[in-house]
């Protein structure tokens, strides 16, 4: 089964810094795109970043751009999200998921980031 | 700034057929974009239902299709039932690696 599991989340304040992972198994990691979306409380769901299959082409939302980091280590089928200069408006649940729109997109159950004074 | 429109809600009586649309403001929606679906109730993850277009995801009920109607990618639900009460949202593909989601649509069924 393909599972996506992140961690990572927590309390920070603003301007603050935390790096998110998600660990994966049950398919080839190597072979797929991999993205980030979070959601707002009580509000939709937003992308935010992407890396190819081999991490080459990496591709951020404007309101992430120059703050958030996005890698992958292949070797540890494993997908990250460096976030630095942390603001209100980023928190969020942060969901970790395999493809988007071309082919079959995993979830997993995402990771409470909550940025508050 | 790319912007994709859903309704806001619906509502559908049980057994009742119900099609959500998405939609862009600069644009008409083509397969190019790989319209996707996706369901969430309420402190749950979104599940997969449709992408590239019309591909159900594994396990999605076939009373669910994805088709392009006009200039929209549009979500079908037939004969609608009592846990398809979810906010359903769609995505498109823009180019240049950015996805865009729409605001979600909220569905009722009574």
């Amino acid at each position: 089964d393909v599972q996506l599991v992140e961690s990572g989340g927590g309390l920070v304040k603003p301007g603050g810094s935390l790096r998110l992972s998600c660990v994966t198994s049950g398919f080839a990691f190597n072979r797929y795109s991999m993205n980030w979306v979070r959601q707002a409380p009580g509000k939709g769901l937003e992308w935010v970043s992407s890396s190819s299959s081999s991490g080459s082409y990496i591709y951020y939302a404007d309101s992430v751009k120059g703050r958030f980091t996005i890698s992958r280590d292949n070797t540890k089928h494993s997908l990250y999200l460096q976030m630095k200069s942390l603001r209100v408006e980023d928190t969020a649940v942060y969901y970790c998921v395999r493809d988007l729109g071309e082919l079959d997109a995993y979830w997993g159950q995402g990771t409470l980031v909550t940025v508050s004074s | 700034q790319t912007v994709v429109t859903q309704e806001p809600s619906f509502s559908v009586s049980p057994g009742g057929t119900v099609t959500l649309t998405c939609g862009l403001t600069s644009d008409s929606v083509s397969p190019n974009y790989y319209p996707s679906w996706y369901q969430q109730t309420p402190g749950q993850a979104p599940r997969t239902l449709i992408y590239s277009t019309k591909i159900r995801s594994s396990g999605v009920p076939d009373r669910f299709s994805g088709s392009i109607l006009g200039n929209k990618a549009a979500l079908t639900i037939t004969g609608a039932q009592a846990d398809d009460e979810s906010d359903y949202y769609c995505a498109l593909y823009v180019g240049a690696g950015i996805w865009v989601f729409g605001g979600g649509t909220k569905v009722t069924v009574l």
